[in-house]
């Protein structure tokens, strides 16, 4: 059963890049059946989609962060990358990956990113 | 404010069913059948209950079932069991370039 592990530093200081990786196991993530996601969820708030990845490489991503957002795929290590840059409060957040088909998601336990000034 | 509508919680007793509500628009709910709802216990991975709109994803237990009318997609939990206090959301295509939309998540209570 294929697993998703977040890792990255949980502190990072504004105006700096949030880089985070996600780690897969129990499948390979070397497969064009799925595509690759991140998703964040503020305190007291519902998740929102950041973007997803295929193995091609196609990206999309939520136009809301468009401008400052990198995601990227490792099939060598069996992870995928989130990079947010000119971060801010608001991009305080849980940060999950998880691994898609159709509609429908698989999910990491995720991690917790806050953002000082 | 999240794209798709939920209520903020819902409480009923063990052996009762609840029925949880995701309200959208024709750009998601409304003209697509990809919804899925999450239950989601804290510190723990989103569990996926139902993908488009009803299908139950195996190993899943069949007291959970889900539903569309117009804009609106429903999860009933029947036979409430103790386990199932957690915290529920919903998501949809949507035609937009956002893509994915979540609701704001229901938080159950199993009173």
């Amino acid at each position: 059963q294929v697993q998703l592990q977040e890792s990255g530093p949980g502190l990072v200081k504004a105006s700096q890049t949030l880089s985070l990786t996600c780690t897969v196991s129990g499948g390979s993530i070397n497969s064009e059946s799925y595509y690759w996601s991140w998703i964040r969820q503020p305190a007291g708030k519902g998740p929102e989609w950041i973007g997803r990845i295929y193995l091609s490489g196609r990206t999309n991503y939520n136009p809301s962060l468009k401008s400052r957002l990198t995601i990227s795929v490792d099939t060598s290590k069996n992870q995928f990358s989130l990079k947010l840059s000119s971060v801010t409060a608001a991009d305080t957040a849980v940060y999950y990956c998880a691994r898609g088909i159709a509609g429908h998601l698989i999910w990491g336990q995720g991690t917790l990113v806050t953002v000082s000034s | 404010q999240s794209a798709l509508t939920q209520p903020a919680s819902v409480s009923a007793s063990p052996g009762q069913s609840i029925t949880i509500s995701c309200t959208g628009t024709s750009s998601d709910i409304g003209g697509y059948n990809y919804v899925s709802w999450y239950q989601h216990h804290p510190g723990k991975a989103p569990k996926l209950m139902i993908s488009d709109v009803s299908n139950r994803p195996s190993g899943v237990s069949s007291r959970f079932s889900g539903s569309k009318s117009g804009n609106t997609a429903s999860l009933t939990i029947s036979g409430l069991q103790a386990e199932d206090e957690a915290e529920y959301f919903c998501s949809s295509y949507t035609s937009t370039d956002t893509l994915v939309l979540f609701g704001g998540g229901t938080k159950l209570t199993v009173l």
